[in-house]
């Protein structure tokens, strides 16, 4: 069964700083996505980055990368030079195959940068 | 480029009582999706629905129903509404179809439900 693990449930950082949140997942299919989601306290879900099972790059969006290791089934998100704004509940979520709209999602990481 | 937008943003609504949630998606895209969110479940997805079809379903009783209309828009609905249905319930959208360049996957802003 599909399943993500976030086994990081809140973390510091400076600010400025560069920070890796961590996520393992697992499935049996050969073709998956793999998304990170940025939470703030408002509610509002925004998508940060993008990895699909078969990409070769690790995907990058700005400050936002993501350290795919498909051998070890891991998706780690880095954010380079944290920023007060970051601080906001992080999701790891996953997509079985490349269509649809159901997401499983890891229990989520509070992330909090000191200035 | 406007995002998705769900409506209405609060309400409070009585135990018994039924409620609508509205979503309408980023423009041209055919799939919505819908999520529950708990501090004790985490997120959990309810049903997706794409070109006014159902096409995937949680593990979530018959009182939580969707649908879609011709033109993309998702209202879902739970009716008897119980205390535990207190949440916040966000609605996503995306093309639905496979994409070269990945099928993203985006939500809105949510809804929050109280039930009193």
């Amino acid at each position: 069964a599909q399943k993500i693990t976030q086994t990081q449930p809140g973390m510091f950082v400076q600010e400025k700083e560069a920070v890796t949140l961590d996520c393992t997942y697992d499935t049996s299919d050969q073709s998956y996505g793999l998304f990170w989601y940025k939470q703030p306290s408002s509610g509002e879900m925004i998508f940060l980055i993008y990895q699909g099972s078969y990409d070769e790059q690790n995907a990058t969006e700005g400050r936002y990368s993501l350290n795919f290791q498909k051998a070890r089934k891991s998706a780690n998100l880095v954010i380079s030079a944290s920023q007060l704004g970051d601080s906001a509940m992080y999701f790891c979520a996953m997509r079985e195959g490349t269509e649809g709209g159901k997401l499983i999602f890891g229990q989520g990481t509070e992330l909090s940068v000191k200035p | 480029k406007a995002g998705v937008t769900q409506t209405p943003r609060y309400l409070i609504k009585t135990r018994g009582q039924q409620v609508t949630l509205s979503c309408s998606p980023i423009s041209g895209h055919r799939s919505v999706s819908w999520y529950q969110q708990t501090p004790g479940q985490g997120l959990q997805f309810l049903f997706e629905y794409f070109s006014e079809t159902q096409r995937n379903k949680g593990n979530f009783p018959g009182r939580f129903s969707g649908r879609q209309f011709s033109n993309s828009r998702s209202e879902m609905n739970v009716s008897t509404l119980e205390l535990g249905d207190s949440a916040l319930y966000l609605c996503a959208s995306s093309s639905g179809q496979e994409r070269r360049s990945g099928n993203t996957i985006y939500f809105g802003e949510g809804s929050w439900l109280t039930v009193v």
